[in-house]
């Protein structure tokens, strides 16, 4: 079956830091992998997906299959990046189902 | 993009009692979804709710306990039926919509059973 790993449930970061948020994935197929995001009292919303290969508020995340990962990264961040980060997968004949990850909420310090 | 509303947005139900979510989208679409968010945790899929047919539960979720309609392309209902403290959780409906079947949420339904 399909997993999605997100190690970090916390990751502290100071203004102007670089991010990366861990993703990692099984599934044997050729996967679709999202980053969603879920600002403060906002519903979920998609970040990016990996095949659109775009860059989103400065993130960007490019899937490693060799490495099963889609690690979310942005060069600096900025305060109002501290919200909740899901990493998502979809699987080939799911049905349009996502797996999610469990989570990692960014938290940017002044 | 699709926009999805959800009712009711929160709620406090009484242990044993059953409650309805309802899902409104703004567009027709093929595909919707019902998650749910238990405290702490991440999205679980519930079902997928299937026009004119019965839905499709993910392993673990009953129809019995998750009763779901969807009587046309733009609407579905979710229930919750009697609830335990257990149940209390996010759930959330999502639709499949362009570009490419991008999976949607609504703002989802806080339900605290006590």
């Amino acid at each position: 079956a399909q997993r999605v790993t997100q190690p970090e449930k916390l990751l502290s970061v100071f203004k102007g830091a670089p991010v990366e948020l861990k993703c990692n994935y099984s599934y044997s197929g050729s996967p679709e992998l999202f980053w969603y995001v879920q600002y403060s009292r906002q519903r979920l919303q998609l970040l990016l997906r990996h095949i659109s290969r775009e860059s989103i508020k400065g993130f960007t995340a490019d899937l490693n299959k060799g490495e099963t990962s889609f690690h979310l990264k942005k060069p600096f961040a900025q305060e109002e990046d501290s919200a909740m980060y899901y990493c998502a997968l979809r699987f080939t004949g799911g049905g349009n189902k996502l797996t999610f990850g469990t989570g990692t909420q960014l938290k940017v310090e002044l | 993009s699709a926009v999805i509303s959800q009712k009711p947005s929160r709620d406090i139900c009484q242990r044993g009692t059953s409650l309805t979510i309802q899902c409104q989208v703004d567009s027709q679409v093929t595909m919707m979804f019902w998650y749910r968010q238990q405290p702490g945790q991440s999205l679980t899929l519930i079902a997928t709710a299937n026009q004119g047919s019965e839905a499709t539960y993910e392993s673990g979720f009953v129809i019995d306990k998750f009763p779901i309609s969807r009587p046309n392309l733009t609407f579905s209902t979710l229930t919750v039926s009697n609830m335990s403290p257990e149940d209390s959780s996010i759930y959330l409906c999502s639709v499949a919509g362009t570009p490419g079947n991008t999976i949607y949420f609504g703002e989802g339904s806080w339900l605290t059973v006590v």
